[in-house]
């Protein structure tokens, strides 16, 4: 089946830097992908949907500024976050839609572990 | 009221035994239901699909009630390695496009 990495995994980071997250769908191109954020004990919430060679569409409460998605290639969407604080610490989860089986399926990443000291 | 709401437990279930747990959903529109399985600190992973007619899959089981817009999970013999948080996740169309909504979860701990 279709297979999502993620890098990196985890990073620790300084208050105030920028940290960029790749998202990359192995075997499968990927005309949309999502991007979710969890806090601990709480629900994946959808930040943005990403769209190749466009765009992405923010959730209300994002602030696209903090949050820069390049989605450049059918592979490949990378999230970054600028200037982050605190408050940022959380997991970061791709997503992405696809067809399998003849059913649509959603495949997640592994998920990036971010903690902003 | 949230999109999507589950019970988050813990659910304390002594190994073999039988545990069931719903989540209620807000929009009456949802098209498509499923049941992930998330383990700490790892992303969501698909356990089933939640048909209409209920389905199974093994030892768990998934029912729908679309009347009273809920979803349930049953898992019956419990293991050791069930232990995990089952998510929720209900696809509706919003300005045209297909969305998910997940719930906080149910977190279930299977005991030796």
């Amino acid at each position: 089946g279709a297979v999502v990495s993620q890098h990196p995994s985890r990073v620790i980071c300084k208050s105030g830097t920028s940290v960029k997250i790749e998202c990359r769908s192995l075997d499968f191109q990927a005309t949309t992908m999502f991007w979710y954020r969890q806090f601990p004990k709480q629900s994946l919430m959808l930040m943005a949907t990403s769209n190749e060679g466009s765009k992405a569409t923010y959730e209300q409460g994002v602030e696209k500024d903090k949050f820069l998605i390049n989605h450049a290639s059918l592979t490949l969407s990378t999230l970054t976050v600028t200037s982050a604080h605190p408050e940022d610490s959380s997991f970061y989860i791709c997503s992405f839609r696809g067809i399998a089986s003849g059913t649509e399926t959603q495949y997640f990443g592994p998920g990036t572990r971010l903690l902003v000291l | 009221r949230k999109e999507v709401e589950q019970d988050p437990g813990p659910f304390n279930v002594p190994e073999g035994a039988t545990v069931a747990f719903n989540c209620t959903y807000s929009n009456s529109a949802s098209q498509s239901f499923f049941w992930y399985r998330q383990d700490c600190r790892k992303e969501p992973k698909l356990l089933m699909s939640v048909y209409s007619s209920g389905n199974e899959d093994g030892r768990f089981t998934a029912q729908l009630n679309r009347a009273s817009q809920y979803i349930s999970l049953l898992i019956r013999d419990s293991k050791l390695s069930d232990s995990a948080t089952y998510l929720c996740v209900v696809n509706f169309r919003l300005h045209g496009n297909n969305r998910l909504a997940f719930g906080k979860g149910n977190q279930v701990v299977v005991i030796p």
